[in-house]
Order: C-alpha cells, then sequence, then structure tokens
C-alpha cells in the first residue's frame, strides 16, 4: 500500500512564529487531506487539496503532486494552534484515506 | 448539516460485554468509513461501505468485530465479546462518491471505547 511520512514528528513553538509541515507519499493519488486533531480528539478538516495551493486566514498548504508532496504553512501560530496535524492522501487504485503518522505541534505562549 | 454523527462519545465497558458503536453519515454521501485509533497503530482503516454495501473488510482485526450498513443513514460496529485490547477511539467517515466529492472524507467526533 502506499505509504505517507510526516516531518517533523513533534515541533514546539512560541506563540507567533511560523511553521512549515512536510507530508510525502509515495504513489499518485486522487485525494489528499490535512487534518487538525484537537486536545479533545477532534478530527478536523483542514484542506482538501489533492493539487496546488489553498488558503485559509493563518494556515495555508500547497501539495506537487507530481513530485509526491505535500506542505501545510501556519503563520502566526496561536497556542490554539496545539494538536497533532495529519496528512491523509487516497490512492488511485482505492477508496480510502491512509494516514500519517502525525506532526505533533505544541505552541507556548 | 450537522456533520457526521457518532454515539455514545465514551464508552466504559467490562471485558467480555458486547459493545455496538452507531453512526450516522452526511445526508447524499455514498460512502462510510470505521477508522480506529490507537497510540501503537495511529489511525487505520477497519472497513468501508458503498451505497450501504461492504467492499473492504479487511482491516477488521478478528471475528469479534463486524459492521453492518442497513440503509444510508445509519452504520453499527459491534465488538463481541470484548477485549483489553479493543480500547481505543473509533472514528466514523463519510464522503460523496465520483466527481461529486470536493471537500473529502469528514470524520465524526469518535467514540472513546474504554474496555476493562
Amino acid at each position: 500500500g502506499i505509504q505517507v511520512e510526516q516531518s517533523p514528528p513533534d515541533l514546539i513553538l512560541q506563540e507567533g512564529a511560523n511553521s512549515t509541515l512536510r507530508c510525502n507519499f509515495s504513489d499518485s493519488v486522487n485525494n489528499l487531506q490535512w487534518f487538525h486533531q484537537n486536545p479533545w480528539g477532534q478530527l478536523i478538516n483542514l484542506f482538501y487539496i489533492p493539487s496546488g495551493t489553498k488558503q485559509n486566514g493563518r494556515l495555508s498548504a500547497t501539495t506537487v503532486a507530481t513530485e509526491r508532496y505535500s506542505l501545510l504553512y501556519i503563520s502566526s501560530s496561536q497556542t490554539t494552534d496545539s494538536g497533532v496535524y495529519f496528512c491523509a492522501v487516497e490512492e488511485t487504485s482505492g477508496s480510502r484515506l491512509t494516514f500519517g503518522e502525525g506532526t505533533q505541534l505544541t505552541v507556548n505562549p | 448539516d450537522a456533520g457526521v454523527i457518532q454515539s455514545p462519545r465514551h464508552e466504559v465497558t467490562e471485558m467480555g460485554q458486547e459493545v455496538t458503536l452507531r453512526c450516522k453519515p452526511i445526508s447524499g454521501h455514498d460512502y462510510l468509513f470505521w477508522y480506529r485509533q490507537t497510540m501503537m497503530r495511529g489511525l487505520e482503516l477497519l472497513i468501508y461501505f458503498n451505497n450501504n454495501v461492504p467492499i473492504d473488510d479487511s482491516g477488521m482485526p478478528e471475528d469479534r468485530f463486524s459492521a453492518k450498513m442497513p440503509n444510508a443513514s445509519f452504520s453499527t460496529l459491534k465488538i463481541q465479546p470484548s477485549e483489553p485490547r479493543d480500547s481505543a477511539v473509533y472514528f466514523c467517515a463519510s464522503r460523496r462518491g465520483g466527481t461529486l466529492n470536493n471537500y473529502g472524507y469528514t470524520f465524526g467526533s469518535g467514540t472513546r471505547l474504554t474496555v476493562v
């Protein structure tokens, strides 16, 4: 099956700092999503981004499908950004999301 | 739309008891997925349905686990008998099929299961 690798595994920031999270995947995909799992365990869909660039407030994402990677940018981070960020992909050959292991983000005040 | 609705939010049960988790997908979504999240294995797919029909149950850990989707608005995941190693957060997700899917998968809030 497809492999999804996220980096870094852990990230600690001071409030106001910017960060970039990376997701590499091993095969062609139909779908790529970024999720934020908040401290209450909810999986919040941030972006549906199989290709191209999208922005939503302080967050933006870029997927370069031909090179099999995606980036999530967080600018002016806030303590509420803390949690685990997951990248998940859907292979062209199937109808399922395969998740990476996540990046644990801690934003300190 | 209220999103994907799961119940209960938390379940604590004794080993050997039957556990039933419930999910209501988003109206109009024709795919439904059950995922399990543990510290050791991360988020893994258990089973998914398309138009109420089970398509792939290869992720179901063993015969103690079963899932049904009797209609387009309801699915259950049952564990009988439950064991402590089944303790995890179980997520249900749904999505539209084909070219109508412009938003990807939507996840419910999960059911945190503890088997003691």
